[in-house]
């Protein structure tokens, strides 16, 4: 059965302090993983696709990256705006697997 | 450019009661896709539609049925709801790459 394991379930940093959201899947034949945010009350918002291990997408203070057993969320001097709930997702075939996702607070 | 729309936002009904969510797309995507988010359980695949007059189950298809009315717009109907089916409803669309999913604002129903 695939799965997909977000952590932490919750992460609160200061303002400018760096930190990593990890996501583990367990599929087979990984096709894609994708990154999501998604802000109270609202529908998730797509970020970033990744493709095959090593390969790495960034957008803004966010860097995603992605090996064999896990993906990274990477997020550099976070602001404020940042804080909200990031979901990763894995394809297999055709079906895809959200984690339960990381709920990001940065304080001022 | 209005994406996914969803209606209704919010919806209370008793036991018992039907309704139908609404969504439409504005992108010309082939593929749309009825979820349901609740806390501990992520999103779960209710249906999906992969072109116009197609439809097939996803993770948790029973007590839902829906339609895909045109290649814009795909409806969830629950027939009979049940306390269980309380829960935050998203509808999706996507294009050529699948799991690039564009989400609406949701519809949060609660079933007493």
């Amino acid at each position: 059965e695939d799965q997909v394991t977000q952590s932490p379930e919750a992460l609160r940093l200061q303002e400018g302090e760096s930190s990593s959201l990890n996501c583990s899947y367990t599929v087979s034949g990984l096709r894609g993983l994708f990154w999501y945010r998604q802000d109270p009350g609202k529908g998730p918002e797509f970020l970033f696709t990744l493709y095959s291990a090593g390969e790495e997408k960034e957008k803004e203070r966010l860097k995603a990256t992605l090996t064999k057993k896990e993906s990274f969320l990477h997020i550099t001097a976070p602001k404020p705006e940042d804080s909200a709930t990031y979901l990763c997702a894995a394809l297999s075939g055709s079906r895809l697997t959200f984690g339960e996702g990381t709920q990001l607070t940065v304080n001022p | 450019n209005a994406g996914v729309t969803q209606t209704p936002k919010f919806q209370v009904l008793k036991t018992g009661q039907s309704m139908t969510l609404q969504c439409a797309q504005d992108m010309n995507h082939n593929s749309m896709y009825w979820y349901r988010q609740d806390p501990g359980m992520g999103l779960r695949l209710i249906y999906y539609s992969a072109s116009e007059g197609t439809t097939d189950k996803g993770e948790v298809p029973n007590g839902y049925n829906v339609s895909r009315l045109n290649k814009r717009e795909f409806s969830l109907r629950l027939e009979s709801a049940a306390p269980s089916q309380t829960s935050v409803y998203f509808c999706a669309s996507s294009g050529e790459l699948v799991g690039e999913l564009f989400f609406g604002e949701g519809s949060r129903l609660t079933v007493l």
